[in-house]
């Protein structure tokens, strides 16, 4: 199993840019989220999905946008790239929505904005 | 709101020595989860150990183990024999059960960079 798998490593994007961040995972979770990590701070949840079709807001969902057609895709979309999104993304998934399911982690992607 | 607090910034360590890095959460809900999450200098997030509210007993895995104390509202993680292999960002992060208006998936604390001296 790969795992939880993101596509760029790295980006570099001008402001008003748009794009699009892949995550994918092969482990059949129905949640799966994402989170940026700012320096000097923990992760903050962007968006999440509890299933297929089925999207939501996390603490920080201002210029992102998300999509989940199957179970095991959940791109971000950045609609206009500020620097204020420079940042590292996380994407995340686990088996439910439980108190009890852990989240595992794709290796990231670095942004950086212009 | 939740909360997880990680008071300690930075910690040096020499190897083979133990290592308590402390974690404190804030949350009035009976169901949680507390989990710590490794974040070495490559940048990815690798999960290490998980505690249930519920559970009795502490929980271990290989050299990391979970000392909960449920009355202090505390989850630190304890290494022992460190390596040179744990120098890393440590996370603390806790999971409700789902609530609305976005408090979903995990808190984390702000880390603590623990290094490892030879």
């Amino acid at each position: 199993n790969a795992g939880v798998t993101q596509t760029p490593k790295f980006q570099v994007l001008k402001t008003g840019q748009s794009m699009t961040l892949q995550c994918a995972q092969d482990m059949n979770h129905e949640y799966m989220s994402w989170y940026r990590q700012d320096p000097g701070m923990g992760l903050r949840l962007i968006h999440y999905s509890v299933g297929a079709g089925i999207t939501d807001q996390g603490e920080v969902p201002n210029g992102y946008n998300v999509s989940r057609s199957t179970t095991e895709d959940f791109p971000l979309r950045l609609l206009s790239a500020a620097p204020s999104q420079t940042s590292v993304y996380f994407c995340a998934s686990s088996y439910g929505r439980g108190w009890g399911d852990t989240q595992y982690f794709g290796p990231g992607t670095r942004l950086t904005v212009l | 709101a939740q909360k997880i607090t990680q008071t300690q910034p930075g910690m040096f360590v020499q190897e083979k020595e133990a290592v308590t890095l402390d974690c404190t959460y804030d949350t009035s809900d009976p169901s949680y989860g507390l989990f710590w999450y490794k974040q070495p200098s490559s940048g990815e997030m690798i999960f290490l150990i998980y505690q249930g509210s519920y559970d009795q007993q502490n929980a271990t895995e290989g050299r990391y183990s979970l000392n909960f104390q449920k009355a202090r509202k505390s989850a630190n993680l304890v290494i022992s024999a460190s390596q040179l292999g744990d120098s890393a960002m440590y996370f603390c992060a806790m999971r409700l059960a789902y609530s609305g208006g976005g408090a979903d998936g995990l808190t984390f604390g702000k880390g603590t960079h623990l290094i490892i001296q030879p």
